[in-house]
């Protein structure tokens, strides 16, 4: 199976803040990945998905990019609603795994 | 508006049985492939199974292979998670979720129910 590697675990960050969260594959997945937002006891939300093509709705202050075995997601500034866990998802194969996601935290 | 409603939660114990459902509306259901991903308590997210538009193709993580069984009736525009032999990891929050962006391989997962809550324990 894919196996996806988040980090960090967790990000404390400001609001206004440029935020980087990495997913890395153990093998190639072309581009095939996907974002999600989670907050406490809700169901995740979708962000991105194709590493880099924004899920309509979605704010402009997110974007995706990387592909092969590399990947980024960046908050341009963070805001308010965006403390929350991030989850990368890899669909290039029939495991369809998850990272292990990543905390952002207000610092 | 997409919506995804499971049904279902129960406290069973090991080795006992449960039947999951999720109700879906406000698209057309027999176009799209729907899946079960579970998130047990204060972890990530993990697929479980997921069944194709029409049925005819099923897959399942290695972890539920053989004990939990994916189907649908696309008459009723529900799709079902028998869930055998469960054991205390098999606890978690298990999502209804619909596929979108097939490759051929795999798909990601475009809109999610709220959830429910499968509990394992004597």
């Amino acid at each position: 199976d894919i196996q996806m590697t988040q980090s960090p675990a967790t990000l404390s960050a400001s609001e206004g803040d440029r935020v980087t969260i990495t997913c890395r594959a153990s093998q190639s997945i072309s581009s095939w990945l996907a974002w999600y937002q989670q907050k406490p006891g809700k169901a995740p939300k979708l962000l991105i998905y194709k590493a880099s093509t924004l899920e309509s709705g979605v704010p402009s202050r997110f974007s995706g990019s990387g592909s092969g075995t590399e990947f980024t997601l960046t908050i341009s500034s963070l805001q308010p609603d965006d403390f929350a866990t991030y989850y990368c998802q890899q669909y290039n194969s029939y495991s369809r795994t998850f990272g292990q996601g990543t905390r952002v935290e207000i610092k | 508006e997409v919506h995804l409603v499971e049904s279902g939660e129960g406290l069973v114990q090991p080795g006992g049985s449960l039947k999951l459902s999720c109700a879906a509306s406000g698209f057309t259901f027999s176009s799209y492939a729907i899946y079960w991903v579970r998130q047990a308590p204060g972890k990530g997210l993990e697929y479980v199974s997921g069944i194709s538009n029409d049925g005819g193709v099923t897959s399942y993580a290695d972890s539920v292979k053989g004990r939990f069984t994916i189907s649908r009736d696309n008459s009723k525009n529900t799709v079902y998670l028998q869930m055998g032999s469960l054991r205390a990891d098999d606890m978690a929050v298990y999502y209804c979720v619909r596929g979108q962006g097939w490759n051929g391989a795999g798909t990601y997962f475009d809109s999610w129910g709220q959830g429910t809550l499968v509990t394992v324990s004597s």
